[in-house]
């Protein structure tokens, strides 16, 4: 059974709207991350959060936010959708830097 | 050149052979290796941590060579189910705490 949850697990929307992807993880992870992958493609870093309050920009830039104000819950937001957005949204978390991560089984988002 | 580079494959092996897959990467300063398997369309699911002194379950084994910087995997007996993506994964100590570097992975086909 999954530890970390992502909903929704498809979502089509139209250009300009405004959603949010929702991570949640039980197991007390302080590290959390937001990756983008396109199919066939390389992961993407575009956020990551090491605790409570704390969030940064990742290598890959992004007209996404994101907040942690719990430890267990770290949804993205785009405030305005467009076709270029479309991706799969993958959320993960680990214990520690040198444990290797839990990934949520993703959000595939469609802009049209 | 990227920080971590894997074999580009794809690997098309036959049910029962052995198949190993390589990656380098590029600094020094890595502490800790890592490699996922990604099913088609699914999330990447950690399969083994890579230690120093190598390490082994079951058909797979990792082995690491931080002089030539490079990690391995050889899956032994190739079954139909292994058929997915192998992503190489670094954590590199940097300033301020570690930068995780997923490789853009190596598709292996297995066949009956």
């Amino acid at each position: 059974e999954a530890d970390i949850y992502q909903t929704p697990r498809y979502l089509v929307i139209g250009t300009g709207k405004k959603i949010t992807l929702e991570c949640s993880q039980t197991m007390g992870h302080d590290k959390m991350y937001w990756y983008q992958q396109d199919p066939g493609m390389e992961l993407h870093l575009i956020h990551y959060s090491y605790g409570v309050n704390s969030t940064e920009k990742g290598d890959l830039s992004s007209e996404s936010t994101v907040s942690r104000i719990r430890t267990e819950h770290f949804p993205l937001t785009l405030e305005s959708a467009r076709p270029s957005h479309t991706s799969q949204y993958l959320c993960a978390s680990s214990e520690s830097s040198t444990n290797g991560y839990t990934f949520g089984s993703g959000t595939r988002l469609t802009v049209v | 050149r990227k920080e971590v580079e894997q074999d580009p494959g794809p690997f098309n092996v036959p049910e029962g052979a052995t198949v190993a897959f390589n990656c380098t990467y590029s600094n020094s300063a890595s502490q800790s290796f890592f490699w996922y398997r990604q099913d088609c369309r699914k999330e990447p699911k950690l399969l083994m941590s890579v230690y120093s002194s190598g390490n082994e379950d079951g058909r797979f084994t990792a082995q690491l060579n931080r002089a030539s910087q490079y990690i391995s995997l050889l899956i032994r007996d190739s079954k139909l189910s292994d058929s997915a993506t192998y992503l190489c994964v670094v954590n590199l100590r940097r300033a301020g705490g570690f930068k995780t570097i997923f490789g853009a992975g190596t598709r292996l086909f297995v066949k009956a």
